[in-house]
């Protein structure tokens, strides 16, 4: 079964409006947590590394201001997008990896921003 | 920074066919991750690789991490038709780079019935 969660699966929302998506490791401690945006047909492009009470790294080009990462327990990290515009629809995965575990997946987040 | 050169990009083949595609870097790793993603879901890890030289299997997926540790395969045998989707290769090495896993840009695979 599932051992990172990913809720909610699809979200639409108007624009200007903030969307959070959460992030859950199931049956283990989630020592560090991506996140991560993929267009259609392409890779997965790595936003952000969340680390369990401290602030997380963003990648080069992400804004930290409009995508918000919390990752308050070793179980959950969330990810606000802030002011929503069209051209942040997308997919949005998620993945954790514990001490002695290797990365999983969420299900994904597609977003539609209307 | 660490690149994962992944081929083929896609493939064609029968049901019944084997399947084999590759990963390929310019720095080596220290765990080499197989994953495979249906439209619209996550991917899902199929395959974990931690040793130089290590072979594993999983039902009919064989993968193996290269001598070099800059590469890895994966094999499908006698495909199915729900082996359709778009296989990733991740590349990791703990202790540079904040641990973070470099992916391959997939292989996608289509099973003619």
């Amino acid at each position: 079964g599932a051992v990172v969660s990913q809720h909610p699966s699809r979200v639409i929302c108007k624009s200007g409006t903030s969307v959070k998506i959460e992030c859950r490791s199931l049956d283990f401690q989630a020592t560090t947590m991506f996140w991560y945006r993929q267009f259609p047909k392409q890779s997965l492009m790595l936003m952000a590394t969340s680390n369990e009470g401290s602030k997380a790294t963003y990648e080069q080009g992400v804004e930290k201001d409009k995508f918000l990462i919390n990752h308050a327990s070793l179980t959950l990290s969330t990810l606000t997008v802030t002011s929503a515009h069209p051209e942040d629809s997308s997919f949005y995965i998620c993945s954790a990896r514990g001490f002695n575990s290797p990365l999983h997946f969420g299900n994904g987040t597609r977003l539609t921003v209307t | 920074g660490q690149q994962l050169n992944q081929s083929p990009q896609s493939m064609f083949i029968q049901e019944g066919e084997d399947v084999s595609m590759n990963c390929t870097s310019s720095s080596i790793f220290n765990t080499w991750l197989w994953y495979k993603q249906d439209p619209g879901e996550g991917p899902v890890l199929l395959i974990a690789l931690y040793k130089a030289g290590e072979l594993t299997s999983n039902g009919r997926l064989t993968a193996q991490f290269g001598i070099t540790r800059k590469d890895s395969f994966l094999n499908i045998s006698a495909s199915i038709p729900s082996d359709v989707g778009i296989y990733f290769c991740a590349g990791t090495f703990s202790n540079t780079n904040a641990g973070k896993s470099t992916f391959g840009d997939g292989t996608t695979l289509t099973v003619k019935p």
